[in-house]
């Protein structure tokens, strides 16, 4: 079935550093890709979504590549900020089911 | 996308007991799913929900636990039945929108229940 890997956490970073969380997946077909956000105390905010080969999502300064060879879609920013800190969760949706398939999540903190 | 309200926010109850959660979006659409996250841990669908139709539950989860309405295209409920400390988690629910070319699925804040 299908599966999502994520780069486990959590991950710690300063201020203005470079940020990549690792997402790599397993899937029938060619799914849609995306990258939700979960803000502590909230509920799940899309961040990017990727639909098909080399297509590049991107969003308030984030951006993931769907690369169908390496069957990845890492998330990177190229300076992040605090507000930055939270959950970041990869998932797919593939061929005809609707439904999510979510990895487990990267707890990301970002220090001043 | 959408606004999607739920209520409660949170709750905390008592074993034994049954919290029905509510989603409301906006706009009228037709596939609701509902999700559970545990604390610590990423998202499993419990179900579909689809306006007209029985809801259509995944492996585990079963209908006289979690029994879901959808009377209409805006609104949907999930009950927690027969409450125990292992059902405290976050309830999710998601609306599915065409964003571009792509249906893409959006979701409510959530719903904090701890079972005590």
């Amino acid at each position: 079935g299908d599966s999502v890997t994520q780069m486990e956490g959590p991950v710690t970073l300063s201020e203005e550093a470079f940020l990549t969380i690792n997402c790599t997946y397993t899937a029938t077909g060619y799914p849609s890709l995306f990258w939700y956000v979960q803000y502590p105390g909230e509920g799940l905010q899309l961040l990017l979504k990727a639909t098909k080969a080399d297509d590049k999502g991107s969003n308030k300064g984030f951006e993931a590549t769907y690369r169908k060879e390496t069957t990845s879609f890492h998330l990177e920013k190229g300076s992040v900020q605090v507000s930055d800190s939270a959950v970041y969760f990869c998932a797919l949706a593939s061929g005809s089911a609707r439904q999510l398939t979510f990895g487990s999540g990267t707890q990301l903190t970002v220090l001043p | 996308s959408a606004v999607i309200s739920q209520k409660p926010s949170r709750d905390i109850c008592q074993r034994g007991t049954s919290l029905t959660i509510q989603c409301q979006v906006d706009s009228q659409v037709t596939m609701m799913f509902w999700y559970r996250q545990q604390p610590g841990q990423s998202l499993t669908l419990i179900a579909t929900a689809n306006q007209g139709s029985e809801a259509t539950y995944e492996s585990g989860f079963v209908i006289d636990k979690f029994p879901i309405s959808r009377p209409n295209l805006t609104f949907s409920t999930l009950t927690v039945s027969n409450m125990s400390p292992e059902d405290s988690s976050i309830y999710l629910c998601s609306v599915e929108f065409l964003a571009g070319d792509q249906e893409t699925q959006y979701f409510g804040p959530g719903t904090r229940l701890l079972v005590l």
